[in-house]
């Protein structure tokens, strides 16, 4: 089992559409969770970090819970412009750490 | 601007040379990362750095090196002993190991 899992579609949607994607962690010591979005052949840039108390930046949403061992970003009102993919990365720190990244969900925007 | 700096963009050489790629950061972040990207895949750890004149190997370690004397520079030597050695080479830096990490623009390796 890997030890960060997300889907890695492709998911086409319309421009307008919600679109939820998620990303499932399996060591209970990770502490801390971001999500980034990576464009074609560029670097992956930091989305946004993820609190248990979910936060919100524009038209996306993350959401963490450490129950279930889960994160989760909402794409609100999509547009042409977030077609890339999206990274769920996790933090793991006992001691030292541990960073990890999931092998991305494509997201395919169109008009 | 604060930000990552790798060159060059692009790089090609030929099999059995050794190649050093550039790493360097004004963001005054203790931690540093070296990670290859093959087409269609994740990112890989090789080696990363939290403090300077020491560093860890990652998950493939094996073909290459690195050095950590400034806080700022991050080379990572790509040797002849690295099997497959084409590929997209992303350095990045976070302020600790459990801060969010910042990403270079990246170094495309082809070895021929």
């Amino acid at each position: 089992r890997k030890e960060v899992e997300q889907d890695p579609g492709p998911f086409n949607v319309p421009e307008g559409a919600t679109v939820a994607f998620n990303c499932t962690y399996s060591n209970s010591a990770s502490q801390s969770f971001f999500w980034y979005r990576q464009d074609c052949r560029k670097e992956p840039k930091l989305l946004m970090s993820v609190y248990s108390s979910g936060n919100e930046d524009g038209r996306f949403t993350a959401q963490l819970n450490r129950a279930s061992q889960y994160i989760s970003l909402l794409i609100r009102d999509s547009k042409l412009s977030d077609s890339a993919t999206y990274l769920c990365v996790v933090n793991v720190g006992t001691g030292g750490f541990k960073t990890i990244f999931g092998a991305g969900t494509r997201l395919f925007v169109k008009a | 601007d604060g930000g990552i700096t790798q060159s060059p963009k692009y790089l090609f050489r030929k099999e059995g040379q050794n190649v050093t790629l550039s790493c360097e950061q004004n963001l005054n972040h203790d931690a540093m990362y070296w990670y290859r990207q093959d087409p269609g895949q994740g990112l890989r750890l090789i080696y990363y750095s939290q403090i300077v004149n020491d560093f860890q190997k990652g998950d493939i370690a094996e073909g290459y090196s690195v050095s950590r004397e400034k806080k700022e520079s991050f080379p990572l030597t790509v040797t002849s002993a690295q099997k497959n050695p084409t590929a997209f080479y992303l350095c990045a830096s976070s302020s600790t190991g459990l801060h969010e990490q910042y990403f270079g623009p990246g170094t495309r390796l082809t070895v021929t």
